[in-house]
């Protein structure tokens, strides 16, 4: 299973764009790229999922280059609510599931 | 419905007893699964089920013991814990597929062990 690595936290205004990369160097070939949010004292909610180039859904974008051995997760214009972890897990089909660290991202007013 | 339930919300149990944790899930998903997260810590994955059999036990102490009775509920049994098994229990379901499926987390459990 690849191994992710992310930044342990970030800041933010609200009304920024903000980027988070997850660097995954050993990404095998049948590999997807998956974010998850949590707030605290929940369960982690789906963000969005993608193999290559670039997926965009209603909350977020997700930026791969041609490596994919890195993914960027872009939220536009965050608010106060998106103050929550962030993580970035890189795995192909199975069940076996490893979260890395997470980035920690403060919005602040 | 996207929602997985789980009951209690909070339990405190000292050390000799015995509790359960339930987790409910009704979009038909045939995966479920158990994790343990401690405080600022990511969810460290415990027990997958599917198709209602164990797929992955990863090598969690026999304390823990998981049950799933039918393809809607999956149990934790709980027995003879120590304090550091206080965490936020989390169950997740998703679908059996050939790819990486997006697992549906309940709010999950918090344990405190005396």
């Amino acid at each position: 299973l690849a191994k992710t690595t992310q930044p342990i936290s970030m800041d933010s205004y609200e009304g920024q764009e903000v980027n988070i990369t997850c660097s995954h160097n050993n990404i095998a070939t049948n590999d997807y790229i998956t974010w998850y949010q949590q707030f605290p004292s929940q369960g982690p909610r789906f963000i969005i999922q993608g193999y290559k180039t670039k997926v965009t859904n209603e909350v977020a974008s997700l930026f791969i280059p041609a490596d994919r051995k890195s993914s960027t997760l872009s939220l536009p214009r965050v608010s106060l609510s998106d103050t929550a972890v962030y993580y970035c897990l890189v795995e192909a089909g199975g069940f076996k599931t490893i979260f890395g660290a997470g980035t920690r991202l403060f919005v602040k007013a | 419905d996207t929602e997985v339930t789980q009951t209690p919300k909070h339990l405190v149990m000292g050390m000799t007893n015995k509790k359960s944790l339930k987790c409910e899930q009704h979009m038909g998903h045939r995966a479920m699964y158990w994790y343990k997260q401690k405080a600022k810590k990511p969810p460290e994955l415990m027990f997958v089920y599917s198709y209602e059999k164990l797929s992955i036990n990863e090598s969690v102490p026999s304390r823990f013991s998981p049950e799933c009775p039918n393809s809607s509920l999956l149990n934790l049994h709980l027995h003879a814990l120590q304090p550091e098994d206080s965490a936020l229990y989390l169950c997740a379901s998703s679908q059996v597929g050939s790819y990486q499926e997006t697992q549906y987390f309940g709010p999950g459990t918090r344990l405190l062990v005396l």
